[in-house]
Formats: structure tokens, C-alpha cells, sequence
């Protein structure tokens, strides 16, 4: 079965852009999350969707938002960047979601973010 | 509030050593889950195991071994004869209902084992 798959790997964007990322999860579950990994906050939860809707979010401003649509794939989008969105970003399906306290999460490699 | 807390920023032992990394977590919930994930150089966080709040009893698996102590609101992990290719950061990871689901996540702790 494929693992949690994200694009691109990699990405350099400049100060005011605004940048999409892309998470595909694993066949059958329903349930993205979004987190932000950076060496200072550690893993920092954004939003989760399941089913379409966007069910928790975290403590981040509006220029971060998502979707996702109706094969779960989801994406991810930042607009204003600023310096400070430099961070490897990784998206995480579960079959169930957050919802059920008990499902393990599924990572993808991430997408590592440059702002300059 | 949710938190979890990984004192112990970075490990360094010899192979062979066993290592014990700790997780204290904060809840005002009854029912909740514990996890731990490793995220080796490559990535990719991977999940090692779970618990869920009314199941104090010791896992092993391998070398891998974890304890759990409500009274102590921890969920430690131990690797016996520790291996290169344990060299990772771990985290240490609590779900629960605070009015919508989530998991958060520890700082992490990065474990050098060297040869």
C-alpha cells in the first residue's frame, strides 16, 4: 500500500508569494492533518479535514489555509510568506481521524519550505 | 491545556547502552492516548506504539519497551542495547477531545547512538 505521499519535496519562494503544497494519503483514509516542523516550535498541529470539512485548526494566522476534496487528497496554502513559514511541512493521514482518539497518524516525508 | 513535555532535548550513548527517553503529559481528560513516533534522518515520522489511558500495563516489543504510570502522568520508552540505526528523534504524542480532536507533540529527543 503507498505511504502518505507529498509535493513537492522542496520549495524556495520569496517574501510576499504565496506557495500550495499537496498531500495524497493513504488509500482508504479519510482524515488529513497538517503540522508545521520547525527547529525552534517542533511539530505545530494546523488544521485537520476529514470528509471535506475542516474539523480542528490550530493556532495559526488566516494566510494559512487548506481543502480537501472528494478523493482526500488535500492541499495546503500559505499566502503572504513571510521568513518566519520556513519550515518542513508534513501532512499525516489516519483511517479514522483525529476523531477517534486511538488512530495512529501516517506521515509523509514532508515538504521542506524556504522563505528568503 | 494539552501539553506534553520531552525534557531531554538530546541523547548521546555508545551502541550496546540502553536508553530510557521521558514524556510527561498534561490532560484534564480521563480518556486519551499516548503515542510515540521516530523520525529518522530521512523524515518521515514513523508510529511506534500507542496507549490509551485506561491501560497502565508495560509494552515490549524487541528492544523496545514502554512504561506508562498515570500517577506520574508519564509514558516513558527504553531501548535495550541501543543501535546505530536508532539514531532518530523521537516524540512523544497526546490525543484527546478538547471540544475537536487533535494530537499534539513533544519538542522530540534526538538520540545519537554511536558505533
Amino acid at each position: 500500500k503507498a505511504g502518505v505521499t507529498q509535493t513537492p519535496r522542496y520549495l524556495i519562494k520569496t517574501r510576499g508569494q504565496q506557495v500550495t503544497l499537496s498531500c495524497s494519503p493513504i488509500s482508504g483514509h479519510r482524515s488529513v492533518s497538517w503540522y508545521q516542523q520547525t527547529p525552534g516550535q517542533g511539530l505545530q498541529f494546523l488544521f485537520e479535514y476529514f470528509s471535506e470539512t475542516q474539523r480542528n485548526k490550530g493556532n495559526f494566522p488566516g494566510r494559512f489555509s487548506g481543502r480537501q476534496f472528494s478523493n482526500s487528497r488535500s492541499e495546503m496554502n500559505v499566502s503572504t510568506l513571510e521568513l518566519g513559514d520556513s519550515a518542513l511541512y508534513l501532512c499525516a493521514s489516519s483511517l479514522m481521524g483525529q476523531g477517534a482518539l486511538n488512530s495512529p497518524l501516517h506521515f509523509g516525508n514532508g515538504t521542506r519550505l524556504t522563505v528568503t | 491545556a494539552q501539553k506534553v513535555t520531552q525534557a531531554q532535548t538530546e541523547i548521546s550513548v555508545v551502541e550496546k547502552e540502553d536508553v530510557t527517553l521521558d514524556c510527561v503529559y498534561e490532560t484534564r481528560d480521563t480518556t486519551y492516548y499516548l503515542f510515540w513516533y521516530k523520525q529518522p534522518p530521512s523524515g518521515e515520522l514513523v508510529f511506534l506504539i500507542r496507549r490509551n489511558s485506561f491501560d497502565e500495563q508495560n509494552e515490549i516489543s524487541g528492544r523496545y519497551s514502554w512504561n506508562f504510570q498515570k500517577s506520574t502522568s508519564s509514558f516513558n520508552f527504553t531501548i535495550t542495547a541501543s543501535q546505530v540505526v536508532d539514531s532518530a528523534v523521537y516524540f512523544c504524542a497526546l490525543s484527546e477531545d478538547t471540544g475537536g480532536f487533535k494530537t499534539i507533540f513533544g519538542a522530540g529527543t534526538r538520540l545519537f547512538v554511536k558505533a
